[in-house]
């Protein structure tokens, strides 16, 4: 299985509502990201989870939390969004380690709308 | 640091014709290399990648790009494009020891009948 998948596909939330974006992989790899992407850029890394440790939060605001439940499942808990927040947003994984390369395969995205 | 370029936003090729998108990257440490493509409302699917293996990368559906150390250069081609080709096209950059990529802006490529 060389698949990442996410759910829900789309989400339409107010700026009152609490969320989770979900993201599964079951190829093994011990690394997984979240990812924002705006249209018509490329994506923006959010936060890296490393052996289900939080390895890379990238200044995101703490409306956005990421969890790690086991080290197929990476999760992102939303609260209290803006309109601005509204985006595709992507899960990734990779093997890990911070050795050699970090491939990183993603899934479909999840399409939120902040209303 | 690490940057990648990606020279021209929009694409416009003939079907048949030839496709060369443009990646030129600085890295001050031997970078890894990738090509990601991306459909309407879906994820990235990588294309191929240079790893310090081959400096001739075959990837899927019919693409290829050669790493040039001295150009610092990484150009995506395909000999005859489809319109299924029609799509945004990213290349990224990262390297040993780091879970980072440094994305191009993406070039948007669009195929004419």
């Amino acid at each position: 299985d060389t698949e990442v998948t996410q759910t829900p596909k789309h989400l339409v939330m107010g700026m009152t509502n609490k969320k989770s974006l979900k993201c599964e992989q079951h190829m093994g790899h011990r690394a997984m990201y979240w990812y924002k992407q705006k249209a018509k850029k490329p994506p923006e890394l959010m936060f890296v989870y490393s052996y289900e440790k939080l390895s890379i939060n990238e200044s995101v605001p703490s409306r956005f939390s990421p969890e790690c439940p086991n080290s197929s499942l990476l999760n992102l808990h939303l609260h209290a969004l803006q309109p601005e927040d509204s985006a595709l947003y992507l899960c990734a994984s990779s093997q890990g380690g911070r050795g050699l390369y970090n491939e990183q395969f993603f899934g479909p995205g999840t399409r939120l709308t902040v209303l | 640091a690490q940057s990648v370029t990606q020279l021209g936003s929009h694409v416009s090729v003939s079907e048949g014709a030839l496709v060369l998108l443009r990646c030129n990257y600085s890295s001050s440490v031997p970078p890894y290399l990738f090509w990601y493509v991306q459909y309407p409302n879906q994820g990235l699917q990588l294309l191929l990648k240079y790893t310090s293996a081959a400096t001739l990368v075959k990837g899927i559906n019919g693409f290829e790009a050669e790493f040039k150390k001295s150009e610092t250069s990484f150009h995506l081609t395909k000999p005859s494009a489809h319109m299924s080709d029609a799509a945004e096209y990213f290349c990224a950059v990262s390297t040993s020891g780091t879970y980072k990529y440094i994305f191009g802006t993406g070039t948007r490529l669009k195929v004419l009948a």
